[in-house]
C-alpha cells in the first residue's frame, strides 16, 4: 500500500470548516483513499472514502486531485465532537488485502 | 443495531498468563482481523480471517493465537510467549476480504493491561 504524507496537527474553529489534506503521492491505480479518525481510546471510526471523483456522506466530503497524488477531507460544519486523530490511508486488495496501514495522522482540535 | 462488540473494554493479568480476548460482529461480514495499537502509533495486523476456519498471520503474530469457529466470532489469544502484550486492541471486520472497496468497520477495542 503507498504511504501517505499528512500534517500532525491542525486546529479549526467550532462552526467553520475543517479541510485535512494529505498527500499519497505514489498511489497505484487500483488503490482508493480512505479516511478514518479516532477518538482517544476508542475504535477509528470509517468517514469515507473514494477512487478518483470526489465522494460526499453525511459525515464529510473527499476531494481527491485530478492526478490522484492528494485529497482533502472536508468536515463542513466542525463541532467539538469532530476533535480526534484524522488518518489517511491508500488501500489496495490483492496479497495484501485487509491489512489498513495507519501512519501517524493528524490530531484535528476544534476550539469553541 | 448491527456492529462489533469486544469485551472486556479494560482487562488486567498478571504477567505469564494467557488472557483470551473477545470479539463478536453480527454485521454478516466474512473477513475479521486483530490488530495491535501502541500509545502514539499506528494500528499493526495481528492476525485476518477470511472465512470460518481459516485465518492468516499478520504482520507480528507472534505470541497470539486465534481460532474462528463461528462467522461472528474471532477470539484473540494473548499467550505468555508474547514479550510486551500491554496495548490497546483492536477488531475490525468487511463483507470480504480483499477487494478495493472492502471496508473495515471496527470496534470500541480492549485495553490489555499485564501487570
Amino acid at each position: 500500500d503507498a504511504k501517505t504524507t499528512q500534517p500532525p496537527s491542525m486546529d479549526c474553529a467550532e462552526g467553520r470548516a475543517a479541510n485535512l489534506p494529505c498527500n499519497h503521492s505514489t498511489i497505484s491505480g487500483n488503490e482508493y483513499v480512505y479516511w478514518y479518525r479516532q477518538i482517544h481510546s476508542q475504535g477509528p471510526q470509517y468517514i469515507i472514502h473514494g477512487l478518483k471523483n470526489n465522494e460526499t456522506n453525511e459525515m464529510a466530503s473527499l476531494i481527491i486531485t485530478e492526478d490522484r497524488k492528494s485529497s482533502t477531507l472536508i468536515l463542513p460544519h466542525a463541532t467539538l465532537r469532530d476533535t480526534a486523530v484524522y488518518y489517511c490511508i491508500v488501500h489496495a486488495g490483492g496479497t495484501s488485502y485487509g491489512k489498513l496501514t495507519f501512519g501517524q495522522g493528524t490530531i484535528l482540535t476544534v476550539h469553541p | 443495531d448491527g456492529g462489533i462488540t469486544q469485551s472486556p473494554k479494560y482487562l488486567f493479568r498478571k504477567e505469564g498468563q494467557n488472557v483470551t480476548l473477545s470479539c463478536e460482529q453480527n454485521l454478516n461480514h466474512d473477513a475479521m482481523y486483530w490488530y495491535r495499537q501502541d500509545p502514539g502509533q499506528g494500528l499493526r495486523l495481528i492476525y485476518y480471517s477470511q472465512i470460518v476456519n481459516d485465518f492468516q498471520k499478520g504482520d507480528i503474530a507472534e505470541g497470539y493465537s486465534v481460532s474462528r469457529e463461528k462467522k461472528e466470532s474471532f477470539p484473540l489469544t494473548v499467550t505468555s510467549a508474547q514479550k510486551n502484550p500491554t496495548a490497546f486492541y483492536l477488531c475490525a471486520s468487511s463483507i470480504a476480504g480483499g477487494g478495493t472497496t472492502d471496508t473495515q468497520y471496527f470496534g470500541p477495542g480492549t485495553r490489555l493491561t499485564v501487570l
